[in-house]
Order: structure tokens, then C-alpha cells, then sequence
């Protein structure tokens, strides 16, 4: 089946610090990847939708210049935190769909990152 | 804007229950529906999913979901429960591609506890 990898799995940094988290589709091409955040005890909140090759689209309210998403191939895409604070302390979680045909392609979750800025 | 409603936000039954977890949705338009579920400690996956067709669907482990369109309803069904099904269960709503992306939005998720 579709695997899909983040990277890393836990991390924790300062206040003030950038941290890239990694995004990979092992044994498929993910023309589109999705980003999400989830809080404790909520849902998961689409952040933004990357296509490969083109900038991504984000969600109302997400901060693009905070959230940098970088979808540079079929198989990798990178979300950076920038100038982290603690209330970006969260778990983030990367999808990726194998087509952009059609709609309702099924997504393949990773494993999430959990973030926590000091 | 569409937006996905799981009632029960958390359910304890006893192995061998019967389980239906609500899902209601509300969008106007063709939507794909789908149940993931995530174990304990585990990623999210598929359990099963309605483009079109029959609106009772099988999925994996024994789950059924049923998509009755005049309701706005896919509530998950099982109809005996295993201690290994403790989980916790989303719903999801897709509609159809706009703006050149596919875009999925989730309910709050069931926490789903099967006593031994």
C-alpha cells in the first residue's frame, strides 16, 4: 500500500527558532501533498494544499509567511515553522494524494510531528 | 463551505456491542465521504469510502458506513465490536475539485473505548 513518511517524528526547539519538517511519499508519486495541524482533542485542520512544482494554497487564516510549504518534487514536500513560538506547539500532520484527477482521491497520512517550542 | 459533525465524542461499550458512530455533513453539492481511523499511536487510515453507487458500504474490518443523502448522514457501523477496534474514528467530507486542488475537511472524531 501507499506509505507515506514524516521527518522528524518529535521535535523540540526555542523560541524563535525555525524547524522544517519533511514530508515524503515512499512507493508513490504525490502530485498534491496536504498539510494539517491537529490540536489535543480536536480535529485535524487543513492548513494548505500543495501541488508539485507550484506554490501552495492556504487554508484562511494560516500564516504563509509563518508556515513555509515547499512541494519541490512528486515525492517530498517540506513544511518550515518559522521564527517558532510556543503556541505553534502542536502535532502536524502530512497527507498525500496519488492523482489529481477527478475528485476524492483517497489521501495516505504520515505519521505526523509532533512540535514543541520551548 | 462545508463542515462534518460527529456527535459522540466518545463511546465505551463492551466487546461484542453493537457500534454506530453520526456523522452528518453539510454541503449542498456531490460530496465523497469517507472514515478513517487512527489506532493508538498509529497514523491515520482509510476504513472505508462512498464516491457513488450502492450508499451501503463495506469496508475494512467489518465496518459498514450507510450515506443516506436526504438525511446528510454516513454513520459508521459494526456490528460486534473487538477490543482491538479502540480507536479513535473520523469522519470526512470531500467535495469536488475546485480552485485546481482536492480538499478534505474532518470531523472532531469519535474516541471509540471496547472494554474486554
Amino acid at each position: 500500500g501507499a506509505v507515506v513518511s514524516q521527518h522528524p517524528s518529535r521535535v523540540i526547539c526555542k523560541s524563535g527558532t525555525s524547524v522544517k519538517i519533511e514530508c515524503r511519499s515512499l512507493d508513490f508519486q504525490a502530485t498534491t501533498m496536504f498539510w494539517y495541524r491537529q490540536f489535543p482533542k480536536q480535529s485535524l485542520m487543513l492548513m494548505a494544499t500543495s501541488n508539485e512544482g507550484s506554490k501552495a494554497t492556504y487554508e484562511q487564516g494560516v500564516e504563509k509567511d509563518k508556515f513555509l510549504i515547499n512541494h519541490a518534487s512528486l515525492t517530498l514536500s517540506t513544511l518550515t515553522v518559522t521564527s517558532a513560538h510556543p503556541e505553534d506547539s502542536s502535532f502536524y500532520i502530512c497527507s498525500a494524494s496519488d492523482s489529481v484527477k477527478g475528485y476524492g482521491n483517497e489521501q495516505f497520512f504520515g505519521p505526523g510531528t509532533r512540535l514543541t517550542v520551548l | 463551505a462545508q463542515s462534518v459533525s460527529q456527535h459522540n465524542h466518545h463511546v465505551i461499550l463492551s466487546e461484542a456491542a453493537s457500534l454506530e458512530l453520526g456523522c452528518n455533513y453539510s454541503y449542498g453539492g456531490t460530496v465523497n465521504l469517507f472514515w478513517y481511523v487512527q489506532y493508538p499511536g498509529q497514523h491515520l487510515q482509510l476504513l472505508l469510502k462512498y464516491f457513488s453507487g450502492d450508499p451501503l458500504v463495506k469496508g475494512i474490518k467489518g465496518f459498514e458506513a450507510e450515506f443516506i443523502k436526504s438525511k446528510f448522514s454516513f454513520n459508521l457501523r459494526k456490528p460486534s465490536v473487538q477490543w482491538s477496534d479502540t480507536a479513535e474514528y473520523f469522519c470526512a467530507v470531500n467535495a469536488p475539485w475546485s480552485g485546481g486542488y482536492q480538499k478534505v475537511t474532518f470531523g472532531t472524531g469519535t474516541k471509540l473505548q471496547v472494554i474486554p
